[in-house]
């Protein structure tokens, strides 16, 4: 059980656009910044929007981060076959004294 | 470029130590916390502990503590996860990252990441 809640699949056409969820609590999400993370099937993660929703250079303008309160959100739009991958959320959390990661959601472009 | 390299897979019987290396490269060794992240077969991700490769100070998930000991090697800019009392369900892939910005402890993002080392634990 992941101490940050996502959706454990989601789903688009190309062109769409799609979210993707996560929520936490007071101890993480709450009072620190989230992180997303993209994942390739049999990569490395990879830095995908830090700070809630600023991009890496080299992240396409597609991909969005948003935060309110202890929940967040990641939007892909314009969705590319090339967007098939797991994505993962995280933020420090003081309970753990360390990074919590949501459970990670499969997005499958259709 | 920034880089971590990370030693090869390793096949272990439970009850030994695995001990995977992190190779830096790039950048500023002793001023970037590193952490150690875990991924079990079809899991998420996991986080094992932090070392500041600066001073050598260390802290663990609870999940860790008395198993896990992190390690550094400023000579070869280098950071080691020693793990032991191997069980099964330790068996996934290792992964070490870097902080983003120099020094940043809490409000951290993690870039790059190693290309992660295998651990299969199996009798």
């Amino acid at each position: 059980q992941s101490v940050l809640t996502q959706p454990p699949s989601a789903s688009g056409t190309p062109g769409q656009r799609v979210t993707i969820s996560c929520s936490g609590s007071s101890s993480n999400i709450g009072n620190y910044p989230v992180n997303w993370y993209q994942q390739l099937p049999g990569t490395a993660p990879k830095l995908l929007i830090y700070s809630n929703n600023e991009r890496p250079s080299g992240v396409p303008d597609r991909f969005s981060g948003s935060k309110s309160g202890t929940s967040t959100s990641l939007a892909i739009s314009g969705l590319q076959s090339e967007d098939e991958a797991d994505y993962y959320c995280a933020a420090w959390d003081d309970s753990l004294n360390g990074p919590v990661f949501g459970g990670g959601t499969k997005l499958t472009v259709l | 470029q920034v880089q971590l390299v990370q030693s090869g897979a390793e096949v272990k019987k439970p009850g030994a130590s695995v001990k995977v290396s992190c190779k830096a490269s790039g950048y500023t060794f002793t001023s970037y916390y590193i952490h150690w992240v875990r991924q079990a077969p079809g899991q998420g991700l996991e986080w094992v502990g932090i070392i500041n490769p600066g001073g050598g100070s260390t802290v663990y998930a609870p999940k860790f503590q008395g198993r896990v000991t992190m390690t550094r090697d400023t000579s070869t800019s280098t950071v080691y996860m020693e793990l032991n009392s191997l069980r099964s369900d330790d068996t996934a892939v290792y992964y070490c990252t870097k902080v983003g910005t120099a020094t940043c402890y809490r409000d951290c993002w993690f870039d790059p990441w190693g290309q992660g080392t295998l651990v299969t634990v199996s009798s």
